[in-house]
């Protein structure tokens, strides 16, 4: 059963308008979300970061986006430009275990347009 | 990923052979994490450890096995390999959570078996 879901394999934007990522979650005691952005034959990079007790966080052109109540989040690219072009991954994690274990979505693949 | 490397970078095995995937860290952080990564599948937690010694079994643990001698070092064996473990491989370490800690990743390890 996937706890964490990117319904979206793939997205294509324009160069300079915005990216919309998008990732459910079914698992309620989840309570730190994260994305991380991946190239090609690299790993994972760390991209931001968001606690359940917030429902906004932003770090330049991202800004990541959480609702508790629809078990949501999304992660905003404003402007989207070519170099964001990655596979992006939602994950997810519960604090209380001590091991800071995450859960990681299937991943959606951005395309941006020059 | 700078901080963690893994060895070997790429593999071909034969059904039956055995192997051990390296992750060395140089950043003095506690927990470690093996992961594999397949189409359309995420990242899948294979097996983790939380400090020099110790070592848990993930999400997808059967037909691995792990060691985590020293601290900087956390190694991945698959003692009897299986075309179902043609995956790419990534270690991921994360220092100890007084509060949440995003998770640093590797460059990953292609391993094909034949």
């Amino acid at each position: 059963d996937q706890q964490v879901k990117q319904n979206s394999p793939s997205l294509s934007v324009q160069e300079g308008r915005i990216s919309i990522l998008n990732c459910d979650y079914t698992n309620s005691m989840f309570d730190y979300f994260l994305w991380y952005k991946k190239y090609p034959a690299e790993g994972p990079t760390f991209l931001i970061s968001i606690s359940s007790i917030k429902d906004k966080n932003e770090d330049g052109r991202f800004t990541v986006f959480l609702n508790k109540s629809a078990k949501h989040l999304s992660l905003h690219i404003v402007p989207s430009q070519p170099g964001d072009s990655a596979v992006y991954f939602c994950a997810a994690s519960a604090w209380g275990g001590a091991t800071n274990k995450l859960i990681f979505g299937t991943g959606t693949l951005l395309a941006v347009q020059p | 990923n700078a901080g963690v490397t893994q060895t070997p970078k790429f593999r071909v095995l034969k059904t039956g052979q055995s192997m051990t995937l390296l992750c060395a860290q140089d950043m003095n952080h506690e927990y470690m994490y093996w992961y594999r990564q397949d189409p359309g599948m995420g990242l899948r937690l294979i097996h983790y450890s939380v400090g020099e010694g110790t070592t848990a079994k993930g999400e997808v643990p059967d037909g691995y096995n792990v060691s985590r001698l020293k601290k900087q070092n956390f190694l991945l064996g698959l003692e009897s390999a299986a075309p179902s473990q043609t995956s790419v491989y990534f270690c991921a370490i994360a220092g100890t959570p007084s509060s949440y800690n995003e998770q640093f990743f590797g460059p990953g390890t292609r391993l094909t078996v034949l």
